[in-house]
C-alpha cells in the first residue's frame, strides 16, 4: 500500500516569513496529491492540490511542487500570517480510487 | 462545492454498546465514501472504503465485524462501532469527493 511521510512535524515561523512542508510517497501509481489544513476540532479543509501531470501549482500565497521521479512534493506558504497557524496534512491518492493516504501532519505556528 | 454532512458530532456511550455514525452527501451522489479515524494530534488513518450497494473494503488491521459499514444509498453511508470499548474513543471522519464531513468525537466510558 501507499506510505506517505511528512516533515517537519512542527514548524514555527515569524509572521511574514515563508514555511515549507515536505512529503514523500511510495506508490508510483499515486497521481493526485492534495494538501489539507485542519484547525483544532474542525474538519480538514482542502487548500491546494496537484496532479501528477503538473510540476507546480500556485494559488496566491500557497504553492505546491511535485517531483514525480523522486516521489516527493512540497507545500510552500509565503508571507505567513497568524491565521495560517494550523495542522497541515499532505496526502496521496490514485484519482480513480479517491481514497487518501495521509502524512503524519505538520503543526505550523506563525508567531506575530 | 460538494457538501458532506456527518452526524452526530459528539457521542458518549457506555462500554459494550454500539454507536452509529452517519455520513451524507448533501448535493451530490457518492458511490464511494471513505471512513477515517484520527487520534488526538495524530494523522487521519483510512479505515475503510464504503461502496454503494456492495461490501465495504477494509484496510489492513481494521476489524470488519467491529466497524460495520453500510452504504445503502447514493447519499448515505453509516459506520457502526459495535461493542464499543474505551480504546475505540477517537475522532471518526468520513469523506466523499475530496470533501470531509465535520467528524464525530466518540467517547466510550
Amino acid at each position: 500500500g501507499e506510505n506517505v511521510e511528512q516533515h517537519p512535524s512542527t514548524l514555527s515561523v515569524q509572521e511574514g516569513d515563508s514555511a515549507v512542508i515536505k512529503c514523500t510517497y511510495s506508490d508510483s501509481a499515486s497521481n493526485y496529491f492534495p494538501w489539507y489544513k485542519q484547525e483544532l476540532g474542525k474538519r480538514p479543509q482542502l487548500i491546494i492540490d496537484i496532479r501528477s501531470n503538473v510540476g507546480e501549482k500556485k494559488d496566491q500565497r500557497i504553492a505546491v511542487t511535485l517531483n514525480k521521479t523522486a516521489k516527493h512534493f512540497s507545500l510552500h506558504i509565503t508571507e505567513t500570517q497568524p491565521e495560517d497557524s494550523a495542522v497541515y496534512f499532505c496526502a496521496a491518492s490514485k484519482v480513480a480510487g479517491n481514497q487518501f493516504y495521509f502524512g503524519t501532519g505538520t503543526s505550523l505556528t506563525v508567531i506575530p | 462545492g460538494a457538501v458532506v454532512s456527518q452526524h452526530p458530532s459528539r457521542v458518549i456511550c457506555k462500554s459494550g454498546t454500539s454507536v452509529k455514525i452517519e455520513c451524507r452527501s448533501l448535493d451530490f451522489q457518492a458511490t464511494t465514501m471513505f471512513w477515517y479515524r484520527q487520534f488526538p494530534k495524530k494523522s487521519l488513518m483510512l479505515m475503510a472504503t464504503s461502496n454503494e450497494g456492495s461490501k465495504a473494503t477494509y484496510e489492513q488491521g481494521v476489524e470488519k465485524d467491529k466497524f460495520l459499514i453500510n452504504h445503502a444509498s447514493l447519499t448515505l453511508s453509516t459506520l457502526t462501532v459495535t461493542s464499543a470499548h474505551p480504546e475505540d474513543s477517537s475522532f471518526y471522519i468520513c469523506s466523499a469527493d475530496y470533501t470531509f464531513g465535520s467528524g464525530t468525537r466518540l467517547t466510550v466510558v
